[in-house]
């Protein structure tokens, strides 16, 4: 299967600032990338679709001001979580769509935890 | 928007097959059928993917029914270490990949 990889696995900051996460795909081009958010003992929720040199698609529910997504490579989309505050807090796992064979998959990475103080 | 269903929770015995069902009765004509296995603080990890009949991989199969309104992830011989959660997914293109609430199977000793 291909490789997802996210940076950093885990970080923690005070409350206000801001933090981001980098998503990479490691040995394919992903036009669409996405962005899931995963609260403990919860499934995962789809936050938003990111696609390469285009605006990132936003789910019901989600503040694009305050989770900023850029998508500029074929290779790296980044989720930029702006004045984190507690309630940010939870577990942020990105995907990737691969397209090279007959069907698409989608391979993820392996999540960053968030903790604000 | 296909949505799934699947059991909550389900124990097995270490050494047996078991075979986890999926419901989606609103899959459309380009959705795929995917499995993932998500473990603790982990991202999913892919399993399986199929389209209609049965698919089989090292590690799993995948049985889909011709109207293909549900599928069965089907895994051979289980050991502690596939105590996981099981998401069942179905998508593609435009359709993205909404996660339902996953199965948690537990394997017993």
């Amino acid at each position: 299967g291909a490789v997802v990889s996210q940076h950093p696995s885990w970080v923690i900051c005070k409350s206000g600032t801001s933090v981001k996460i980098e998503c990479r795909s490691l040995d394919f081009q992903a036009t669409t990338m996405f962005w899931y958010r995963q609260f403990p003992k919860q499934s995962l929720m789809l936050m938003a679709t990111s696609n390469e040199g285009s605006k990132a698609t936003y789910e019901q529910g989600v503040e694009k001001d305050k989770f900023l997504i850029n998508h500029a490579s074929l290779t790296l989309s980044t989720l930029t979580v702006t004045s984190a505050h507690p309630e940010d807090s939870s577990f942020y796992i990105c995907s990737a769509r691969d397209n090279r064979g007959s069907q698409e998959t989608q391979y993820f990475g392996p999540g960053t935890r968030l903790l604000v103080l | 928007l296909a949505k799934t269903t699947q059991p909550i929770s389900m124990d097995s015995y270490e050494g047996q097959e078991v075979n986890i069902t999926c419901s989606h009765n609103n899959i459309a004509t380009n959705d795929y059928i995917t499995w993932y296995q998500q473990f603790p603080s982990q991202g999913p990890r892919f399993i399986i993917q199929g389209y209609k009949t049965k698919v089989t991989n090292e590690v799993a199969s995948l049985f889909i029914p011709a109207d293909r309104k549900s599928s069965t992830l089907s895994l051979p011989r289980v050991s502690l270490s596939d105590t996981a959660v099981y998401y069942c997914l179905v998508g593609a293109g435009a359709n993205n990949l909404f996660f339902g609430t996953g199965t948690r199977l537990t394997v017993i000793p």
